[in-house]
């Protein structure tokens, strides 16, 4: 079973500070990953997707790829109430994506 | 509007009652997903479509079925709702490897 697994939180964080989301997968061939942001009541909204080893970086946020460790994290820097929400690490294998169960961050003022 | 739609986005129904969730996108992506949302569980893909007329099984499909006679839409049916059923239901279309998730719908199964 092809696996995407994060720490479930709830993750406090204080406003301003940077928050720091994990994500390991098992399987080797996955190629993209992807985090989603979800409010509660909403639906999973694409805020990062990264393809090769290293960092990408969009705003305040920053993604990183660590294929030989198998490892994907999400920075958000100055931290926001806005941020308040649950992350979702995915990761594309074989025409599907594979969803963690979500890491519920809480930004504290 | 573009993007991807759902109807209705709340449901309440009865056991053993036939329950058919829309989801239409206007997007012409090929690839259509569904997928329930349960406190513990995560998303769960149930089912997915390549393509028109081509579809196949997910992690959970028993108890639902599928057809995609159009690119645009991709209904869900329960064809004997169960009280387990209760649950998110989103619909997902996919441009290259990205998915964009419709606004899903609540289902209540009494």
């Amino acid at each position: 079973q092809k696996e995407v697994e994060q720490n479930s939180g709830p993750l406090s964080v204080p406003e301003g500070a940077i928050a720091s989301l994990n994500c390991t997968y098992s399987d080797r061939g996955s190629q993209s990953f992807f985090w989603y942001r979800q409010y509660s009541g909403k639906s999973p909204e694409l805020i990062m997707s990264i393809y090769s080893n290293g960092d990408k970086e969009d705003g305040r946020f920053t993604a990183q790829l660590n294929k030989a460790s198998q490892y994907v994290s999400l920075l958000i820097r100055d931290s926001q109430p806005s941020d308040s929400a649950t992350y979702l690490c995915a990761g594309y294998s074989a025409s599907k994506i594979i969803f963690g169960s979500g890491t519920r961050l809480s930004i504290r003022p | 509007d573009a993007g991807i739609t759902q109807s209705p986005r709340y449901k309440i129904t009865e056991t053993g009652r036939q329950v058919t969730l829309m989801c239409h996108q206007t997007w012409s992506h090929s690839y259509m997903f569904w997928y329930r949302q349960d406190l513990g569980h995560g998303l769960r893909l149930i089912y997915y479509s390549a393509a028109a007329d081509i579809t196949d099984k997910g992690e959970v499909p028993d108890g639902y079925v599928v057809s995609r006679s159009k690119t645009e839409n991709f209904p869900l049916t329960l064809e004997s709702a169960t009280r387990s059923q209760t649950s998110v239901y989103f619909c997902a279309s996919q441009s290259g490897n990205e998915q964009f998730f419709g606004p899903g719908t609540r289902l209540t199964v009494l």
